[in-house]
């Protein structure tokens, strides 16, 4: 079974600290994924990686920067938490081709 | 932009209805797949569509490609139906996703 683990499930944070959030998938997947969801908004894509040291924009880049120096392992960096970025953060992996997209359990994130 | 459109947004059934979710996108696709959310949960992943027809115990997932629509069917729905269903399609290295649909299936 493929796994994805998330750092935590959920985090507090204060307003302009640096938060680091980690995915690990244990199923050799070239793609990984970073995803806020918001009610009302659904999942709205922030960074992708289709590889090691690659990186690509999402939907919602901005206030955030991304990781990723192993295939197994895609971090999301908020470089300067701020309250709009109070949301749930889910990360996935899949293959190349078509195949499944695979979901971690998710970070809720508060920032006060 | 909505690449993905869902409907209904929330719908409530009795336990034992029939229920139909709706998806439409507009973008070219190589597969569509249906996603599950329970409250706090993760998402899982029920269906992976690029064509036709496919069924999993009382769910039952179609696409039809020409008309870029696919339909989720839960029959006999049961109160433990009751989540999010989301619906996503894949265009080349990128996903997009329907805003969801919310079940709620009253004994």
């Amino acid at each position: 079974d493929v796994k994805v683990t998330q750092s935590s499930r959920y985090l507090v944070k204060r307003t302009g600290e640096k938060v680091f959030l980690e995915c690990v998938q244990d199923m050799d997947h070239e793609n990984m994924f970073w995803y806020r969801q918001d009610p009302g908004l659904g999942l709205r894509l922030i960074y992708f990686s289709y590889d090691v040291k690659m990186k690509e924009k999402g939907d919602i880049p901005e206030g955030y920067s991304v990781s990723r120096e192993k295939k197994e392992r895609f971090s999301l960096i908020l470089e300067s938490a701020s309250t709009n970025q109070t949301s749930m953060y889910l990360c996935a992996s899949t293959t190349g081709g078509v195949y499944e997209q695979y979901f971690g359990p998710g970070t809720r994130l508060t920032v006060t | 932009k909505n690449e993905v459109e869902q409907s209904p947004q929330n719908l409530t059934a009795q336990e034992g209805e029939f229920i139909t979710i709706n998806c439409s996108y507009s973008v070219g696709i190589s597969a569509l797949h249906w996603l599950q959310q329970h409250p706090g949960g993760g998402i899982v992943s029920l269906f992976m569509l690029s064509s036709g027809k496919k069924k999993h115990g009382r769910l039952i997932a179609t696409i039809n490609i020409q008309e870029k629509h696919s339909s989720l069917h839960i029959t006999a729905s049961h109160p433990r139906d009751s989540a999010v269903y989301i619906c996503a399609v894949r265009s080349g290295n990128q996903f997009y996703f329907g805003t969801g649909t919310s079940l709620t299936v009253i004994p």
